[in-house]
């Protein structure tokens, strides 16, 4: 069966200071692989996917992503943490030919020191 | 407004009751979804629509959960004699079918079983 894991629960970084968050998959082929960022009392909002060629995806809000199939994984960064990036970050994966039933993680939340 | 909207935002009811959940998406946008996000998870696939019909219902845990999309745009999730494992946040996301895996969620609705 499709799992999506994010290892880290909760993440406290410190204004201007980089930031990865990371995401594992299990599937037998190549996944579609998304980023999504759910902040207070907003529906969730597309980062960034990753589909195919480039490994490295950029993403609005600075954010980018990289997608590594010998470790299965798809971790998210940025350089530089503002203090509106605090939420909480989803990964997803939808199987390959289907894009519209994804695999969500269980979220990282994202807490920002000034 | 231009997002998804979802009413009601909150929703108290009684073990065994019966519930209605509507979602409108974005004007134009063919695909509908329902996702259910438990305390501490992330979101989970329900059901998708592309127009009026059901084209994967293979995520509603049981036949209390229904869904329909009479006329391919407004959609409401039923669920018949609540239980207090259904108590959740239902998430309503759209999409255009030229910009895949890019889903458009609303806030949701909260649902307490009590």
């Amino acid at each position: 069966a499709q799992s999506v894991t994010q290892p880290d629960i909760h993440i406290t970084v410190s204004e201007g200071a980089s930031l990865e968050l990371r995401c594992n998959y299990s599937y037998g082929a190549t996944p579609y692989l998304f980023w999504y960022v759910q902040s207070p009392g907003q529906g969730l909002q597309l980062l960034l996917k990753y589909f195919s060629g480039d490994t490295l995806v950029q993403g609005i809000k600075g954010f980018e992503a990289e997608f590594k199939r010998s470790q299965s994984s798809f971790n998210l960064r940025k350089p530089s943490v503002h203090w509106s990036d605090a939420a909480e970050y989803f990964c997803a994966v939808g199987l390959e030919g289907n894009f519209n039933k994804f695999y969500f993680g269980s979220g990282t939340k994202l807490n920002v020191k000034p | 407004g231009a997002g998804v909207s979802q009413t009601p935002s909150n929703k108290v009811t009684e073990k065994g009751k019966y519930v209605e959940l509507r979602c409108d998406p974005i004007s134009g946008h063919t695909a509908l979804y329902w996702y259910r996000q438990s305390l501490g998870q992330g979101p989970e696939f329900l059901i998708y629509f592309q127009g009026t019909g059901a084209a994967d219902d293979s995520g509603l845990p049981n036949d209390r959960f229904f869904a329909v999309r009479p006329e391919g745009s407004v959609s409401t999730l039923k669920i018949q004699r609540t239980e207090r494992g259904d108590s959740a946040v239902y998430l309503c996301a759209s999409s255009l079918t030229r910009s895949p895996g890019e889903l458009f969620f609303g806030e949701g609705s909260r649902l307490t079983v009590l």
